[in-house]
C-alpha cells in the first residue's frame, strides 16, 4: 500500500520555541493532507485539512496563526507549532489521500509525531 | 448534523468473538471505513464497505446496512494483540471522512 512517512517520531521543545513537523506521502501524488491531534486516551481530532497549493482549512477552535500548515507540493506537507506551549503536548498525526474528489477517501497515516512541551 | 455512533468501551476473552457496532447519520454516503489505533501509534487500515452486506478478511469481518445506517466489525478467534481502538469513519457527500470517538477494546486471557 501506499507509504506515508512523517517527521520527527517525538520532539521535546522548550515552552515559546516552534517545532515544525513534515508529513510526506513516498510513493504517491497526495492532493490533499489532514493534520489530526490526539490527546492521551481520546480519539483522533482533525486540526486542518490542506489541499496542495492552497490554503488550509481549520476546524472551528484551532488556532491558523499557532498552528501553520503548508502544503507547497504534492509530496510534502509541514505543519508548524508556533510559541509552543505545554498545553500543546500531543501527539500529532498526518494522513493523506491520493487522487481527486470523488475516490473512495481512504487515508493513509503517517507514524505520527510526540510533541512534549517543557 | 453529522453523527457516528459506537460504544466507548468493550471487553472480551482472548479465543472468543467480539462485535463492535457503529451507527451513523450523515449527509450523504460514500463509504465507512474501519481502522484500528494500538495506544500511541497511527491507525492502520482495516475495511472499507460502500455496498450493503459482509465483507470477510481473514479474522476480520466488516458488515454494512446502508438503509440502517449500520455497521459492525467482527473480530473472531480474538488474540491479545487485538487489544486496541476501533474507529468507524464514514464518508460523506462531500467525500470528507467523518470520524467515530472509537471503541477501546481490552482483550482479556
Amino acid at each position: 500500500g501506499a507509504v506515508v512517512s512523517q517527521h520527527p517520531s517525538w520532539v521535546i521543545c522548550k515552552s515559546g520555541t516552534s517545532v515544525k513537523i513534515e508529513c510526506r506521502s513516498l510513493d504517491f501524488q497526495a492532493t490533499t493532507m489532514f493534520w489530526y491531534r490526539q490527546f492521551p486516551k481520546q480519539s483522533l481530532m482533525l486540526m486542518a485539512t490542506s489541499n496542495e497549493g492552497s490554503k488550509a482549512t481549520y476546524e472551528q477552535g484551532v488556532e491558523k496563526d499557532k498552528f501553520l500548515i503548508n502544503h507547497a507540493s504534492l509530496t510534502l506537507s509541514t505543519l508548524t507549532v508556533t510559541s509552543a506551549h505545554p498545553e500543546d503536548s500531543s501527539f500529532y498525526i498526518c494522513s493523506a489521500r491520493a487522487g481527486d474528489m470523488g475516490d473512495t477517501g481512504e487515508l493513509f497515516f503517517g507514524e505520527g509525531s510526540r510533541l512534549t512541551v517543557l | 448534523g453529522q453523527n457516528i455512533d459506537q460504544p466507548t468501551e468493550m471487553t472480551a476473552t482472548e479465543g472468543a468473538i467480539v462485535q463492535i457496532n457503529c451507527t451513523y447519520q450523515t449527509s450523504g454516503f460514500n463509504g465507512l471505513f474501519w481502522y484500528q489505533q494500538h495506544a500511541g501509534e497511527a491507525p492502520t487500515f482495516l475495511s472499507y464497505n460502500v455496498l450493503d452486506g459482509l465483507e470477510e478478511k481473514g479474522r476480520f469481518s466488516s458488515f454494512l446496512s446502508r438503509s440502517k445506517g449500520y455497521s459492525y466489525l467482527l473480530l473472531k478467534e480474538l488474540q491479545m494483540k487485538d487489544s486496541a481502538s476501533y474507529l468507524c469513519a464514514v464518508v460523506d457527500s462531500n467525500y470528507q471522512l467523518i470520524w467515530g470517538a472509537g471503541t477501546k477494546l481490552i482483550i482479556k486471557p
